[in-house]
């Protein structure tokens, strides 16, 4: 089965760091670019950053609102995608999701997991 | 960034036709790719590059784009239609690579 699964989200104070996973199943991972999209209570979808795949360079985009403070990665020999966050602020609360981009949408999508951050 | 409009919402009777239409500057000249999202669910794709639709789409849901105004029509509504659509479009060149509208709320009547 094609799928996209992710964990390690939680409940944190402002300032923390979390790190998500992804482990995705039934497509050839290594080639494939991936990223990750959050979503706030109640609002809209917002790009978090992407990576390439190996092949193509691996490097990583992200826009103005996370640099310096997230960082995506991969392990192709664990089909897993990462997301680590460091100082963490309130307004980063949100569902992340996972997905495939292929490259100009995102076309398989994970079932989101929850960051929470409040004091 | 660039700037994408969507209505909050659009309401439709069963078997009408539903509009949803995404406003961007010059956005004719840009590929829009378009999400449905329904309540406690991820997003999941619907179209792409305007019009094109991913396997398992209905040929009810259909695309157009043109001017300042992309377009997504949604033929025969069904209850299970109801749902948020998004707009999403990939800007070359630019540091924020990606841009989503705030989508607009689909109910069937």
């Amino acid at each position: 089965e094609v799928q996209m699964v992710e964990s390690g989200g939680g409940l944190l104070k402002p300032g923390g760091s979390l790190r998500l996973s992804c482990a995705a199943s039934g497509f050839p991972f290594s080639g494939a670019y991936l990223s990750w999209v959050r979503q706030p209570p109640g609002k809209g979808l917002e790009w978090v950053g992407h990576i390439k795949s190996q092949i193509d360079g691996g490097t990583t985009h992200y826009p103005a609102f996370v640099k310096d403070r997230f960082l995506i990665s991969r392990d192709d020999s664990k089909n897993t995608l990462y997301l680590q966050m460091n100082s963490l602020k309130t307004e980063d609360t949100a569902v992340y999701y996972c997905t495939t981009l292929s490259p100009y949408y995102f076309d398989l999508w994970g079932r989101g997991t929850l960051v929470t951050v409040s004091s | 960034s660039y700037v994408l409009t969507q209505p909050p919402s659009v309401s439709v009777a069963p078997g009408k036709t539903a509009t949803i239409t995404c406003e961007g500057n010059n956005i004719g000249s840009k590929s829009v790719h378009w999400y449905q999202q329904k309540p406690g669910q991820a997003p999941k794709l619907l179209m792409y590059y305007n019009r094109d639709r991913p396997s398992g789409i209905p040929e009810r849901f259909s695309g157009s784009n043109s001017g300042n105004t992309a377009t997504l029509t949604i033929s025969s509504v069904e209850a299970g239609d109801e749902a948020d659509y998004i707009c999403q479009v990939w800007n070359y060149g630019e540091d924020h690579l990606y841009d989503f509208a705030t989508g607009t709320k689909v109910t069937v009547l």
